[in-house]
């Protein structure tokens, strides 16, 4: 069965780190992209780049491009987000997800729960 | 950037109707769309990729159409359980936009 769960709520402070996970568990790490997302309180989706663990090949979207860092560790299978200055537009649920197959980069097929990241 | 809108914002239905809703891209994406669901508080669900391919378990009362520009998601058959933001998006490239949702409500 194929699972990605994230790291819980966070409250920070503007200018604080922060880096959350999604630990995967049931498939090939390395043989899948993963994304994350960004929804802002009531509001769509946003897409902030992808990485795939097999190379760490990352692409990010320009909108994020420098304001967040994607990585992944395959020893633990798990991908992480991060900040190093967060503020408070930052706050929204970000969610971690798996793409359909190694070469549909963009179709996200297993989601994780959502990690809640508030700034204040 | 290829921006993605859809129509209506929000609709309401009674159980059994038909429910259409349109995603229009701004310039032409081949068949590259998804459709997903997304009830309140919970992650979003696949649908529908590919335009057309209906994700495995998704009850076959949802269809999807289109290519190029304009696509349409189609719920034959609303039922209770369908009440959610219905959001589509395009994957030719990054960044993969989405559409504005649609609420669906009963």
């Amino acid at each position: 069965d194929v699972r990605l769960v994230q790291s819980g709520a966070e409250v920070k402070k503007p200018g604080e780190s922060l880096k959350i996970s999604c630990e995967t568990s049931g498939y090939t790490f390395s043989s899948y992209w993963i994304a994350w997302l960004r929804q802002l309180p009531g509001r769509g989706l946003e897409c902030v780049g992808i990485i795939f663990p097999g190379d760490s090949d990352t692409k990010y979207s320009p909108s994020f491009q420098g304001q967040v860092t994607i990585s992944a560790d395959k020893s633990t299978r798990t991908a992480y987000l991060q900040w190093s200055s967060l503020k408070s537009s930052d706050t929204a649920t970000y969610y971690c997800a798996r793409t359909y197959s190694s070469s549909s980069k963009g179709v996200f097929e297993i989601w994780g729960q959502g990690t809640v990241v508030t700034v204040s | 950037d290829i921006q993605v809108t859809q129509s209506p914002s929000s609709l309401s239905a009674s159980v059994g109707d038909r429910v259409t809703i349109t995603c229009r891209a701004s310039l032409g994406i081949g068949n590259n769309l998804a459709w997903y669901q997304q009830e309140t508080g919970k992650p979003p669900r696949l649908l529908i990729y590919g335009a057309s391919t209906l994700q495995s378990g998704v009850p076959s009362r949802f269809s999807g159409s289109g290519s190029g520009t304009d696509f349409t998601l189609t719920i034959s058959g609303l039922q209770p359980e369908d009440v959610a933001t219905y959001y589509c998006q395009k994957y030719t490239s990054v960044p993969y936009a989405f559409g504005p949702g649609t609420k669906v409500e009963i």
